[in-house]
């Protein structure tokens, strides 16, 4: 089985600071992973994913992420802020072959940006 | 649009009556899944459908879920006898790819149960 924790289920930040939101996962074999992205009264829309090559992965609004096999984790950065980044995070896993259809997420991490 | 398209978008209803919510996958998509996300909690898994292939219900909590899906186009998640701890949002995604491939998510049906 896999499973999937995100350390902070809040964040508060003033704009232009930069921010780490961190997920670390649990699984016994090679992952996919994902961050997703909730604004207000909508729908999760993807922010980036890591299928292989490159661990440094790179998605939309500046979001990057960096998959770290040793430690398990795939926490996701952004170098300044904007209030308009203000949402709810979710890392999401993934495991390869098998029944790989079934998204594994965490729990949250709601980041507020303040002016 | 061409989104994933889902009704009601709020239900409230009384404990102990049927509830049905519907979702519109885009078009094309093979997979479709139903997701719940209870307050302050992640989303946890219902139910896979896939083409024409058994659909994998092991995330249903109990028999009072029950979900259809008619061929790769509109599916629906009926909840009987509704309990208070049914109360969430349930949210619907498609994918034309099964495993590695994005979701695409609606902006789900908050329930409320009385």
């Amino acid at each position: 089985a896999q499973s999937v924790t995100q350390l902070d289920s809040q964040v508060p930040v003033f704009e232009e600071a930069p921010v780490e939101l961190r997920c670390n996962y649990s699984s016994s074999v090679s992952v996919y992973l994902f961050w997703y992205v909730q604004y207000p009264n909508q729908g999760l829309q993807l922010l980036l994913k890591y299928l292989s090559g490159s661990t440094l992965v790179k998605g939309i609004n500046g979001f990057e992420a960096e998959f770290n096999k040793s430690q398990t984790s795939f926490h996701l950065r952004k170098p300044s802020v904007h209030i308009s980044d203000t949402a709810e995070y979710f890392c999401a896993v993934n495991r390869w072959g098998g029944s790989n259809y079934k998204l594994t997420f965490g729990k949250g991490t709601l980041l507020t940006v303040n002016p | 649009g061409a989104g994933v398209s889902q009704s009601p978008s709020n239900k409230v209803t009384e404990k102990g009556k049927d509830v049905e919510l519907r979702c519109d996958p885009i078009s094309g998509h093979t997979a479709l899944y139903w997701y719940r996300q209870r307050l302050g909690q992640g989303l946890e898994f219902l139910i896979y459908f896939q083409g024409n292939s058994a659909p994998d219900k092991s995330g249903l909590p109990s028999d009072r879920f029950s979900a259809e899906r008619t061929g790769e186009s509109v599916s629906t998640l009926t909840i009987q006898r509704t309990q208070q701890e049914d109360s969430a949002v349930y949210l619907c995604a498609s994918s034309p790819l099964a495993g590695a491939g994005e979701l695409f998510f609606g902006e789900g049906s908050r329930l409320t149960v009385l």
